[in-house]
């Protein structure tokens, strides 16, 4: 059975630094990519960025180049979500999610599976 | 950048009615499309992808049809429990891009 469980809520104040995790069981975490995804508080979900854990292969999304890291550790079958100085702006809820390579139709170098199996998200608050 | 438009942005039905919900793509994104449900408190959960295949344990209700730029998603007969907010995604090309979703409340 494919399980993703995240890390638990943070609180931190801006200008510190955080990573959250992402750890999976059930199936061979090397082969599938791993997407994150952010909801600000009421809010609809953006991707963030993804990563395929064999190779440490990672693309950002424009808006979020250079703001987070996306690293995967093969060992322990946990990806990783990593600020170097939060804001405020960085409330949200995370998500990472398996990107199911066995679901839907092979489109090309640019083209992504769909997120099959999700976290139970992370809320990251920043306040002062 | 694909900018996917859901509509409406709220949907007032009642349980037993029936919910088209659409997403139109400001480009050609062929087949590869995708619709998650997310429930309140919940993490969003894949319902439809490659613009009609259902995935694995979704109720047979849920259908979704298009190709191309538009896209529509249509729940047969409204369940208490599909009460919920519904995002499209396209995963044709990065940066891959969510709908800004579609709220479906009990009226």
């Amino acid at each position: 059975e494919v399980q993703v469980v995240q890390s638990g809520a943070e609180v931190r104040r801006p200008g510190e630094s955080l990573r959250i995790s992402c750890q999976v069981s059930g199936y061979t975490f090397s082969n599938f990519w791993i997407g994150w995804v952010r909801q600000k508080p009421g809010k609809g979900l953006e991707w963030m960025g993804i990563i395929y854990p064999d190779d440490s292969d990672t693309t950002y999304s424009p808006s979020f180049q250079g703001q987070v890291t996306i690293s995967a550790d093969t060992s322990t079958n946990t990806a990783y979500l990593q600020w170097e100085s939060l804001r405020a702006s960085d409330t949200a809820i995370y998500y990472c999610t398996r990107l199911g390579a066995d679901v839907g139709s092979y489109c090309g170098g640019d083209c992504y599976p769909p997120g099959d199996f999700w976290g139970q998200g992370t809320l990251v608050t920043v306040s002062s | 950048e694909i900018v996917l438009t859901q509509s409406p942005a709220t949907l007032s039905l009642s349980p037993g009615e029936r919910a088209t919900l659409s997403c139109r793509a400001s480009q050609s994104v062929g087949r590869f499309f995708v619709w998650y449900q997310q429930r309140p408190g919940q993490a969003p959960r894949l319902l439809i992808y490659d613009g009609s295949d259902r995935a694995t344990g979704v109720p047979a209700r849920f259908s979704g049809s298009g190709s191309g730029t538009d896209f529509t998603l249509t729940i047969s007969s409204l369940e208490p429990e599909d009460f919920a907010v519904y995002y499209c995604q396209q995963r044709r090309s990065w940066p891959l891009t969510f709908g800004g979703g579609t709220k479906v409340e009990i009226k």
